[in-house]
C-alpha cells in the first residue's frame, strides 16, 4: 500500500523566505504527484502536477521537484508572503490505481 | 460550470438517520472521485468514476456507503444508518479523463452526525 509522508507537520516563518516542503512515498511506481494548497474549511487548489517521467514543474514562486527512483519530491516556496499561510498537500496516484493517496500535509505560517 | 460545486455544504444529522451529498463536477470531466478527510488528515479515497460507472470502489468503508452517477455528470454520495464515526469533509473531485490529469477538487460537505 502507498504511503505518503509530510515532513515539516508545520513550518512558521517570517514573510520573505524562500521555504523547502518535504514529501515522500514508499512505491516509486508512480503516474504523477500532485501538490495541492488547503486554506482552512475550503477545498484542495491544485498548485503543481509532476508526471512520472518530468522532474520539475514551475509556476510562479513555486518550483516541486520530482525524484522518482527514491521516493520524494519538494516544493520550494520563493519569497514567502502572508498570503501562503495553508496547508500544502502532497500526493500521488500509483501505477495500480486512480486514486490520490494523500500525506497529512504540511502546515504553514508566513508572519508579516 | 466553472467549477466542481457541492452540496450542501453542511449537514448536521442524527445517528441512524440516512444522508445524501450531491457532486458536480467541471463540465465535460469523465472522471469523478469522491474522498473523506477527518480532521488533520489528508483525504482517504473512497471511490472512483469514469463515466456513468463505478470503475473503483475500494475505498468505500463498508456496505451503508453507496454512490451513483447515472448520467456521467452529476454524482449523489449516499450514506445509509449513519454512525458518528462518518462525521468528516467529504470532497468531490474531476479530471479530463482519468489518472495522468490533474484532479480538481471542490469545497466539500461537512457532515455532523450527532
Amino acid at each position: 500500500k502507498q504511503e505518503v509522508t509530510q515532513i515539516p507537520a508545520a513550518l512558521s516563518v517570517p514573510e520573505g523566505e524562500n521555504l523547502v516542503l518535504n514529501c515522500s512515498f514508499t512505491d516509486s511506481a508512480i503516474y504523477n504527484l500532485q501538490w495541492f494548497r488547503q486554506d482552512p474549511g475550503k477545498g484542495l487548489t491544485s498548485l503543481l502536477l509532476i508526471q512520472s517521467s518530468q522532474r520539475e514543474q514551475t509556476s510562479g514562486r513555486l518550483n516541486a521537484s520530482l525524484d522518482k527512483s527514491s521516493g520524494r519530491s519538494t516544493l520550494y516556496i520563493a519569497a514567502s508572503q502572508p498570503g501562503d499561510s495553508a496547508t500544502y498537500l502532497c500526493a500521488v496516484i500509483s501505477n495500480s490505481g486512480y486514486a490520490l493517496n494523500f500525506g497529512k500535509g504540511t502546515s504553514l505560517l508566513v508572519t508579516p | 460550470g466553472a467549477g466542481v460545486s457541492q452540496t450542501p455544504s453542511n449537514k448536521v444529522t442524527e445517528k441512524g438517520k440516512y444522508v445524501e451529498l450531491r457532486c458536480d463536477p467541471i463540465s465535460g470531466h469523465t472522471a469523478l472521485y469522491w474522498y473523506r478527510q477527518s480532521l488533520g488528515q489528508g483525504p482517504e479515497f473512497l471511490i472512483y468514476f469514469q463515466g456513468t460507472g463505478a470503475a473503483d470502489d475500494s475505498g468505500l468503508p463498508n456496505d451503508r456507503f453507496f454512490a451513483v452517477r447515472p448520467e456521467g455528470s452529476v454524482s449523489t454520495l449516499k450514506i445509509q444508518r449513519t454512525e458518528r464515526g462518518d462525521s468528516a469533509v467529504y470532497l468531490c473531485a474531476s479530471s479530463a479523463q482519468g489518472n495522468t490529469e490533474t484532479q480538481y477538487f471542490g469545497p466539500g460537505t461537512r457532515l455532523l452526525v450527532l
